[in-house]
This record gives structure tokens, sequence and C-alpha cells, in this order.
């Protein structure tokens, strides 16, 4: 399967710790998003990558969230000091940026913060 | 910021129906999408429109891009049980912008 892959599917933890995401994009992509999705909402945009290059943010991405993606491969989306508002769907997506509008997404990381 | 209208929030069809499903905007797009998500699974993209006016079919599945630019509508015929699921729309300039969903449940 050639597809977006993300690692862990759920994650439950307690508030205050913290936790990291990865995602896998599909391999001759060079750009890679990461989304937010609550319950009954469509996903939010978080931030984005170019290569290993991070070039937009939304403001949902307070100083508590940090993501990377240091050899312009795979991705890590971590969260610091978790909070119950943090509890959504973590989803990651991928695309060419000769194509950059079709977004290929992965199977997300729930998170439930305690 | 720019938002998304997605109507209806949820249908309720029987097998066989025609399904039609739209997202209005106050901006324009230079990109409509529209996406498929099942319970804990990531959205699955269904058709990309690029040009205004653009009509596209993918099977039962035909959508379009709205002259304005600013609304897109998916259709789907016939519609069979594994069409249920929730379906977004999502915008583009420069990041994805999503409706909020339209819930589609068939009745056998």
């Amino acid at each position: 399967d050639t597809g977006v892959s993300q690692d862990p599917r759920h994650k439950i933890t307690k508030r205050g710790q913290n936790v990291t995401f990865r995602c896998d994009p599909i391999s001759e992509h060079n750009r890679l998003y990461w989304y937010r999705q609550t319950l009954g909402q469509g996903p939010e945009f978080l931030t984005y990558f170019q290569n290993e290059a991070q070039l937009e943010k939304s403001r949902l991405l307070s100083d508590r969230f940090s993501a990377e993606r240091p050899k312009g491969s795979f991705s890590t989306l971590e969260i610091q000091r978790t909070e119950q508002g943090d509890s959504a769907m973590y989803l990651c997506a991928s695309s060419l940026s000769l194509y950059g509008n079709e977004q290929f997404f992965g199977p997300g990381t729930r998170l439930t913060v305690l | 910021g720019q938002q998304l209208n997605q109507s209806p929030q949820s249908m309720f069809i029987q097998e066989g129906e025609d399904v039609s499903m739209n997202c209005t905007s106050s901006s324009i797009f230079n990109t409509w999408l529209w996406y498929k998500q099942d319970p804990g699974e990531g959205p699955v993209l269904l058709i990309a429109l690029y040009k205004a006016g653009e009509l596209t079919s993918n099977g039962r599945l035909t959508a379009q891009f709205g002259i304005t630019r600013k609304d897109s509508f998916l259709n789907i015929s016939a519609s069979i049980p594994s069409d249920v699921g929730i379906y977004f729309c999502a915008g583009q300039l420069s990041k994805l912008v999503f409706g909020q969903g339209t819930r589609l449940t068939i009745n056998p």
C-alpha cells in the first residue's frame, strides 16, 4: 500500500502530557499538510510543508503545537501540555506541488485527552 | 476567515435514488474538491475541479465548478449502500477550506 500512513491511529493521554504523532506521505509527494477535525466538523488546516520547509501555519497552531519534517519525508506533530480541548482527529495529507490541490489523506490519529 | 456553506447537512434516501448536495462561499476559489469520509477514517478524494464551469464525472458521481467560482455541486446517481458516509466539499486558494459535511444515510 503506497498511501499516506499515520501512527498511532488512537492515542489516549492525560491532561498535561506531551504527545507526538507521525505521518508518512505518499513517497513521491513533496507537500505535506496537517489538519485537525472535531466531531461534526470538516477538517481545519493547521500547517503545511514543501519538502522540509514549513511554509504556512494557522493561528489554530498555538505555541504548544510544533511540527517538523526534517528530511522532507515523514513529519511529526507534537502537542505539549495537552488540554482537553486538544481532543480531536489529527489528519495528515500529501500532494505533489505540480498538482498541489489534490491532497490525499491518511487515516488520521484520534487523540483523547482525559 | 473563509467559510463554506454546505447543504443539506443530512440526507435520508432510499437505495436507487439520486442525490444532490452543494457548497457556496462568499469567497472565490481556484479549485473545488469533493471528499467522502467513513467513520474513523480519513477523507477520500472523489473529484477535483479546476476551471469555472467545469463538469466532471467519476462513475456515478458528477460535480461542477460554478461559473462564479463561489459554488460547486455534487450529484450521485442511483445510490447504493456503500455510498453511505459524510461528503465534504473543499475550496482552495492557498489552503483547503472545508465545508461542514453532508451526512448521507440510505434506507434499505
